[in-house]
């Protein structure tokens, strides 16, 4: 069955140091998404990307956050400048379409990011 | 702005007991409704989804209904095993471009 691939599986990181997480989207799949999930918190979104640009993103989603589909493969969330409190678990998530019925994301298994 | 509220955790049932994780939700629009579950040191799984009013979403054994008029999506098996212990997130996408989740429920199951 395919996945979703991220790598690496964790990452540690010192502050101000800046991290780019990875992930392998399922092939035939058109939309990307990052989530980030806070030790024992709430998943919370974070952006979409459709046709090689942002399609929603937000308010956690700023400046030093960047998104990016460098090849056919890959989908990219770049950290410039990384804080203590981006220290999270990073979800990396595929779908195929938007319509209801066939709609469903599929999520990796994570890149747990550790800033010290 | 479009949210989901579920019960807080953690829920703690013997096996073979019944379950239900209550879910409401408030969105503008007519949003698809999922729970997704999260086993220890995993990922996100997504159990089941309902996409219209009125929708049953079934997996594993488990069961929840989209009911418009309550603005509810409430999770439920008759016979919970200790290999569902894990954290049950409900959410909802109104669309197409992100999912909002709830702060997730820990359910731990003991033989």
């Amino acid at each position: 069955e395919p996945e979703v691939t991220q790598t690496p599986s964790h990452q540690v990181t010192q502050m101000g140091q800046e991290v780019i997480l990875r992930c392998v989207p399922i092939s035939n799949h058109l939309y990307f998404y990052w989530y980030r999930q806070i030790l024992g918190q709430k998943v919370e979104f974070l952006v979409s990307f459709y046709n090689n640009e942002i399609s929603e993103k937000s308010e956690i989603f700023d400046d030093q956050f960047s998104v990016e589909r460098p090849d056919g493969s890959n989908f990219t969330l770049k950290i410039r400048s990384t804080k203590l409190e981006d220290s999270a678990m990073y979800f990396c998530a595929s779908s195929e379409a938007l319509l209801a019925e066939h709609y469903e994301q599929y999520f990796g298994p994570g890149t747990r990011l550790t800033v010290t | 702005g479009d949210s989901v509220t579920q019960m807080e955790g953690p829920v703690t049932l013997s096996e073979e007991a019944c379950l239900t994780i209550n879910c409401t939700y408030t969105a503008t629009g007519y949003p698809s409704l999922f729970w997704y579950v999260q086993y220890p040191g995993e990922g996100l799984q997504l159990l089941l989804k309902a996409t219209k009013a009125d929708d049953k979403g079934s997996n594993k054994g488990f069961e929840a209904t989209y009911r418009k008029e309550t603005t509810s999506f409430h999770l439920e098996k008759g016979s919970v095993q200790v290999s569902d212990s894990a954290v049950y997130f409900c959410a909802l996408d109104t669309g197409g471009f992100k999912t909002i989740f709830g702060a997730g429920t820990r359910l731990f199951v003991k033989a």
